[in-house]
């Protein structure tokens, strides 16, 4: 059964500060995605990373994927207080239909 | 161009009431995925389904829960007589399925309330 873990599942920062979120998951698959949530509101696509060494970015994130390793990563660069949200990463198992999530990691960033 | 609409977008519902979730894809999607959201948690796979089929239901409750997607018109959850535990945010989801690629485009959600 493919299990996706992140961390950290809560993560408060300072603005201008770096840092990284982790997403790890247990089987193999070709297919990551990274969303964003806002509270009470739905997700946001974010990246979709579709092969091993995949890199994307977008702004002051930046998603990358290790297939072999079975670890993305979403990384903030200088970040700012818009970023502040809860984000997801899900996974698409092999000849699966579903994506199956990631807890979540609360960001808050603090002026 | 529209995105994945989900109506109502709150629902309040005492025990053993019936509640409907209507979820209508974006135009040229054919894939519905159901989610449910638990507070403070992420997302649960409900249900696959294309046009008038069911193709994944591994992830729903064997009782009371019940997907459609019908020929014409909105894909349906219907949840037979609420119970406390199935208050959360349920988000619809639709894919265009491009060449196996499965990017899913989300809805803004219905969130259930069961007094």
């Amino acid at each position: 059964e493919l299990k996706v873990e992140q961390n950290p599942l809560f993560l408060s920062m300072q603005e201008g500060k770096n840092y990284t979120i982790y997403c790890n998951y247990s089987t193999t698959s070709d297919r990551l995605y990274w969303y964003r949530q806002d509270p009470g509101k739905s997700l946001e696509s974010l990246f979709v990373l579709l092969s091993n060494g995949a890199v994307k970015q977008e702004g002051r994130l930046m998603a990358s994927l290790d297939t072999k390793a079975r670890l993305s990563t979403l990384h903030i660069t200088a970040a700012v207080h818009d970023l502040s949200a809860t984000y997801f990463c899900a996974v698409e198992g092999q000849g699966a239909q579903k994506l199956v999530f990631g807890q979540g990691t609360r960001l808050t960033i603090n002026p | 161009n529209a995105g994945v609409m989900q109506n109502p977008r709150h629902l309040v519902r005492r025990r053993g009431q019936e509640a409907r979730l209507r979820c209508s894809p974006m135009k040229g999607h054919s894939h519905v995925y159901w989610y449910r959201q638990l507070p403070e948690e992420g997302l649960k796979f409900m249900v696959y389904l294309q046009k008038e089929n069911i193709i994944d239901e591994s992830g729903m409750p064997k009782e009371r829960f019940s997907a459609e997607f019908p020929k014409e018109g909105p894909s349906i959850l219907r949840i037979q007589q609420v119970v406390r535990g199935d208050s959360a945010a349920y988000f619809c989801a639709s894919s265009p399925r491009i060449g196996g690629y499965n990017e899913q485009f989300f809805g803004p959600g219905t969130r259930l309330t069961v007094l």
